[in-house]
């Protein structure tokens, strides 16, 4: 099992739809978990982060953890062509000598308009 | 804001080459990393610093050495360059418990 895990997309929306994309991870002592956009070409860019104790809403982007199930979510609300991009999930795993940060292979959403 | 630099966005290089990727940040990190971005494997740990003169070998550490003999500066190498290491050369600092990339270097090996 890779530790963690994004379905590649592509992940298709209407402008103006709400994107949801989710990660799994596997190690349950993860306590904090990232959320990158990354614009074809481009280098990541950090859009939001949370930590174990809840979730996290900064404008159009909220952020979900499900601890239980060992997932995180990101969801856009009012999509936007110019969120067209790949979404990287990371978090910070506690299971190494120092701070590892093991990223998900991303997601690919592309906004319709 | 943190800012990181790489000395080069696109470059080519011929089979055998030694290779220097060069990473600069302004915000007195200590920590530092480079990572290669390839598809389907998304991005990978090459080698990390904590601190002037330490290293760490990430997750694919080999055919590559770093230095790092200034704290802002992180500088991986290419000992001898091969085709399979064609890819994306993503340089971090250590931002929080994030990571602030740089603009990454394409580096096509011929």
């Amino acid at each position: 099992q890779k530790e963690v895990e994004q379905n590649s997309g592509p992940l298709s929306v209407p402008e103006g739809a709400i994107a949801s994309l989710n990660c799994t991870y596997s190690d349950r002592g993860s306590q904090s978990f990232f959320w990158y956009r990354q614009y074809s070409g481009k280098s990541p860019e950090l859009i939001m982060f949370i930590y174990s104790n809840g979730d996290k809403e900064d404008g159009r982007f909220t952020a979900q953890l499900n601890k239980a199930s060992q997932y995180v979510s990101l969801l856009i609300r009012d999509s936007q062509p110019s969120d067209s991009a790949t979404y990287l999930c990371a978090v910070n795993a506690l299971k190494t000598s120092y701070d590892k940060v093991i990223f998900g292979p991303g997601t690919s959403l592309s906004v319709i308009p | 804001d943190v800012k990181v630099t790489q000395s080069s966005r696109y470059l080519v290089k011929r089979t055998g080459e030694k290779v220097f990727l060069e990473c600069v940040q302004d915000m007195d990190h200590e920590n530092m990393f480079w990572y290669r971005q390839d598809p389907g494997l998304g991005l990978r740990l090459i080698y990390f610093s904590y601190d002037v003169k330490m290293k760490e070998k990430g997750d694919i550490p080999e055919g590559y050495s770093v230095s790092r003999e200034k704290k802002e500066r992180f500088s991986l190498i290419l000992e001898s360059a091969s085709t399979n290491q064609t890819s994306m050369y993503l340089c971090a600092s250590r931002a929080g418990g994030h990571r602030q990339f740089g603009p990454g270097t394409r580096l096509t090996v011929l």
